[in-house]
């Protein structure tokens, strides 16, 4: 079993609706997640970065992290066409053999105008 | 500002051959990282640096070699290429240790 598990998707929604992507992870030693976005044929690009449990907003991105249940959330609101593109989670602890960084496989989304 | 400058964009190797990736920064980060993406398996690191004259071993090294001879370059070089090794290999940069934050645009690499 992996230990970041994402779901592939692909989810297409409706322009203006909210967007929920979310990660799974088993190493209960991960504190530091990330989410990023990567367009077709292009690098990922870091969106958002937080630390430990707890929500960070950034525009129209939240990024949720409960460690309770090893569960992180991207939410998107207003989505727009622009942001259709493959986002990927990816997480690592502070100390340790998990200290790189630890990607899941990303969902793909497609905002339809 | 160019941010990660990968070369080149696209190579087609027959097994056995050799060949070097090329990763430039221009933002004076310490951190550089080369990574491979293969379809449903996420991105997998490779090697990485903590500084010039610097390497480390990542997640899947076997079959690469890496050198940080200057601090804003970070080469991949693949001594006998094995289609097992195609993919999509990206570099990255970060101001700190295991943050990548900036991400080149990709080496398409196909190994017949």
């Amino acid at each position: 079993q992996k230990e970041v598990e994402q779901d592939p998707g692909p989810l297409s929604v409706p322009e203006g609706a909210i967007v929920s992507l979310n990660c799974t992870y088993s190493n209960s030693a991960f504190q530091y997640f990330m989410w990023y976005r990567q367009y077709s044929r292009k690098g990922p690009e870091l969106l958002m970065y937080t630390y430990s449990s707890g929500n960070k907003e950034d525009g129209r991105f939240t990024a949720q992290v409960d460690k309770s249940s090893k569960y992180i959330s991207l939410f998107i609101r207003d989505s727009q066409p622009s942001d259709s593109a493959t986002y990927l989670c990816a997480m690592r602890a502070v100390v340790g053999s998990a200290r790189q960084l630890t990607f899941g496989s990303g969902t793909q989304l497609t905002v339809l105008p | 500002n160019a941010g990660v400058t990968q070369t080149p964009k696209f190579r087609v190797l027959k097994t056995g051959q050799s060949m070097t990736l090329l990763c430039a920064q221009d933002m004076n980060h310490e951190y550089m990282y080369w990574y491979r993406q293969d379809p449903g398996m996420g991105l997998r690191l490779i090697h990485y640096s903590v500084g010039e004259g610097t390497t480390a071993k990542g997640e899947v090294p076997d079959g690469y070699n890496v050198s940080r001879l200057k601090k804003q370059n970070f080469l991949l070089g693949l001594e006998s290429a094995a289609p097992s090794q195609t993919s999509v290999y990206f570099c990255a940069s970060s101001w700190r240790l295991n943050t990548e934050a900036f991400f080149g645009q990709g080496t398409r690499l196909t190994v017949v």
